[in-house]
């Protein structure tokens, strides 16, 4: 059973870049097939996709947030990253971390559950 | 690209079926059939409940079912259960590897 694991600070200053990790357990990151992507919610609020990586390091992003957002992968670790830079107020939101099986299949079937990252000095 | 729209509720009574409509473009919705549908309980993390339009992932109850007609996708849940009440969210393949998911709509069982 593949299991994800957001972590990271819970508070980030006005301007600075937010960063978090996702630890991926019960199934190796560079199987293959998968795209492991981070999606996001703001309080109360709808769901946001925000990017995929491949663990070969291929990368898509969300256009409306993809001059800041950067999404990495250590397959050492079996982990994959987000940072997201120059934050404000408006990117106070739970973080998801999730896998797509790929394919062409563009949905998320597992998912970790979820870290609440606040913007404020 | 916008967010699917979604009505922000829909309420139904126990045993009865519901229907959740999802409405995007012919960019998104309407031309591709990898429409997947989430249900998502206060407090915790989306569950996968239907993908590529219809299909559902094992352990999904066959209550729920999804189709597409045009740009609208929707979602039934048929024989309502207090336990379905949730928030439920679309999401589409919009092309360029993007995906793009609706506003979300609450379902409360009456």
């Amino acid at each position: 059973q593949v299991q994800l694991q957001e972590s990271g600070p819970g508070l980030v200053k006005p301007s600075q870049t937010l960063s978090l990790t996702c630890t991926v357990s019960g199934g190796s990151i560079s199987s293959g097939g998968y795209y492991w992507s981070w999606i996001r919610q703001h309080p109360g609020k709808g769901l946001e996709w925000i990017g995929y990586i491949y663990y070969s390091g291929s990368t898509y992003y969300n256009p409306s947030l993809k001059s800041r957002v950067t999404i990495s992968v250590d397959t050492s670790k079996n982990q994959f990253s987000l940072k997201l830079s120059s934050v404000t107020a408006a990117d106070t939101a739970v973080y998801y971390c999730a896998r797509d099986p790929g394919g062409g299949s563009y949905y998320f079937d597992y998912w970790g559950q979820g870290t609440l990252v606040t913007v404020s000095s | 690209q916008s967010a699917l729209t979604q009505p922000a509720s829909v309420s139904g009574s126990p045993g009865q079926s519901i229907t959740i409509s999802c409405t995007g473009t012919s960019s998104d919705v309407g031309s591709y059939n990898l429409v997947s549908w989430y249900q998502q309980h206060p407090g915790k993390a989306p569950k996968l409940m239907i993908y590529e339009g219809s299909k559902r992932p094992s352990g999904v109850s066959n209550r729920f079912s999804g189709s597409k007609s045009g740009n609208t996708a929707s979602l039934t849940i048929s024989g309502l259960q207090a336990e379905d009440e949730a928030d439920y969210y679309c999401c589409s393949y919009a092309g360029s590897s993007y995906v793009v998911f609706g506003g979300g709509t609450k379902l409360t069982v009456l």
